[in-house]
């Protein structure tokens, strides 16, 4: 069974902190897909990441696809209470059509 | 915009109930998927659906089983609702290998 580690699992700030989310497989992914989720809806898709290496950038938001396309992280500038939220990592495993997700980190900005 | 309709926000039934969670995409998607979603846990495939009539087990099929007679349309069904399927439930559509978009979740209480 693929796994999809993600941490840390809770992670509770000040507004203006940095803040890194990380997500680490011993499998190689084709892609790399990272969702927000927010209370009371579904998860909604943030950035894909699909080259080793490859580095996206959203607004404060900072994506990063390792070299060998088996970890990612997702780097928050000077985080905002809206950034809070639950983040999902998710792979799209090499030989397979379906993502694997890892646990999620529960994210809460404090103002 | 792609939309995941799920039929139920919020659904309570009692153990031994044959439960159905609807789930229609209005985007000729060919891939359906069932996940339910734990804390600490994050997303576990549950089903899912490349074609119509068409469907695989997921990591966690047991205590499951899906039904997809139209392409838009994929239920989850619990035969004999136990309490352990108590649990957010989400459905998500994707076009080939791609982006998945979800529903709201249902939250299923079995008493």
């Amino acid at each position: 069974t693929q796994l999809l580690e993600q941490s840390p699992q809770f992670l509770s700030i000040q507004e203006g902190e940095n803040l890194t989310v990380y997500c680490n497989s011993s499998s190689v992914f084709s892609s790399l897909q990272w969702y927000r989720q927010e209370p009371g809806e579904g998860p909604v898709l943030l950035v894909t990441v699909v080259t080793g290496g490859e580095v996206k950038k959203l607004k404060r938001l900072t994506f990063q696809f390792g070299d060998a396309r088996k970890d990612s992280s997702l780097h928050i500038t000077a985080a905002q209470p809206g950034d809070t939220g639950l983040y999902l990592c998710a792979g799209d495993w090499i030989q397979g059509g379906k993502l694997i997700f890892g646990q999620g980190t529960e994210l809460s900005v404090k103002p | 915009d792609v939309k995941v309709t799920q039929s139920s926000r919020y659904l309570v039934k009692r153990t031994g109930e044959k439960v159905f969670l609807e789930c229609v995409q209005d985007m000729d998607h060919e891939n359906m998927f069932w996940y339910r979603q734990d804390p600490g846990l994050g997303l576990r495939l549950i089903y899912f659906s490349y074609d119509v009539k068409m469907k695989e087990k997921g990591d966690i099929p047991e205590g499951y089983s899906v039904s997809r007679e139209k392409k838009e349309r994929f239920s989850l069904i619990l035969e004999s609702a136990s309490t352990n399927q108590t649990s957010m439930y989400l459905c998500a559509s994707s076009f080939g290998g791609g982006t998945q978009h979800f529903g709201d979740g249902t939250r299923l209480s079995i008493l």
